[in-house]
């Protein structure tokens, strides 16, 4: 069965970072693109960024509104994936998810549960 | 950016055909891809490539896309359709994946 699951979330000051994980079974990890998402409260699902697969030289893209705030890594030895965020501000409330990815369609067929992240002082 | 427009809201009988749209400028020329999402749950993927099901998906899922809109269409609607639905592609000229902003649909 494939299982992701993200862990990490939880309540973070302004200006402070985070850092997301989403440890993975029941599929070859390294043979997959791993995304993150979040939505805001009520709100629709935006893209934060992927990771590929070493097949893609685990090449990495940001969405525009976290770039250069954002870094995503993966170790493939663990199935692991990482979500690291820094600078965070409130609008950066939201349940974040991990999802696998298909590289050649960049579509994504296996979600996380979700983790909550909350910024607030 | 690459906009997506979906229709708020789609309301249908039990029974009926949903047919939820998802708009973008020459949105045929890009592959498709469709998640329902229930409340406190997360996506599913529903649709990918315009009109393939993944497994476990009933066929009263389909697809389609052309010129500038992509269609979800869900044939005998029921109570356990209800659910967000959105719309997503990959954008090339922006290096982004772009989401719909959903569709609520509501089972009279």
């Amino acid at each position: 069965e494939v299982q992701l699951v993200e862990s990490g979330g939880g309540l973070f000051q302004p200006g402070r970072s985070l850092r997301l994980s989403c440890p993975s079974s029941g599929f070859s990890f390294g043979d997959y693109t791993v995304s993150w998402f979040r939505q805001a409260p009520g709100r629709g699902l935006e893209w934060v960024g992927f990771i590929s697969s070493k097949a893609y030289s685990w090449t990495t893209e940001y969405g525009a509104s976290v770039k250069g705030r954002v870094s995503i890594s993966r170790d493939d030895s663990k199935s692991i994936a990482y979500l690291q965020m820094n600078s965070l501000k409130p609008e950066d409330t939201a349940v974040y998810y991990c999802a696998r990815g298909d590289s050649s369609g960049y579509y994504f067929d296996y979600w996380g549960q979700g983790t909550l992240v909350t910024v607030s002082s | 950016s690459y906009v997506l427009t979906q229709p708020p809201s789609v309301s249908v009988a039990p029974g009926k055909t949903a047919r939820i749209t998802c708009g973008g400028i020459d949105i045929g020329d890009k592959s498709v891809h469709w998640y329902q999402q229930k409340p406190g749950q997360a996506p599913v993927l529903v649709i990918f490539y315009d009109a393939d099901r993944p497994s476990g998906i009933p066929e009263r899922f389909s697809g389609s896309n052309s010129g500038n809109t992509a269609t979800l269409t869900i044939s005998r609607v029921d109570a356990g359709d209800e659910a967000d639905y959105f719309c997503q592609v990959w954008d090339n000229s922006s290096e982004s994946v772009v989401f719909g902003g959903g569709t609520k649909l509501t089972v009279l």
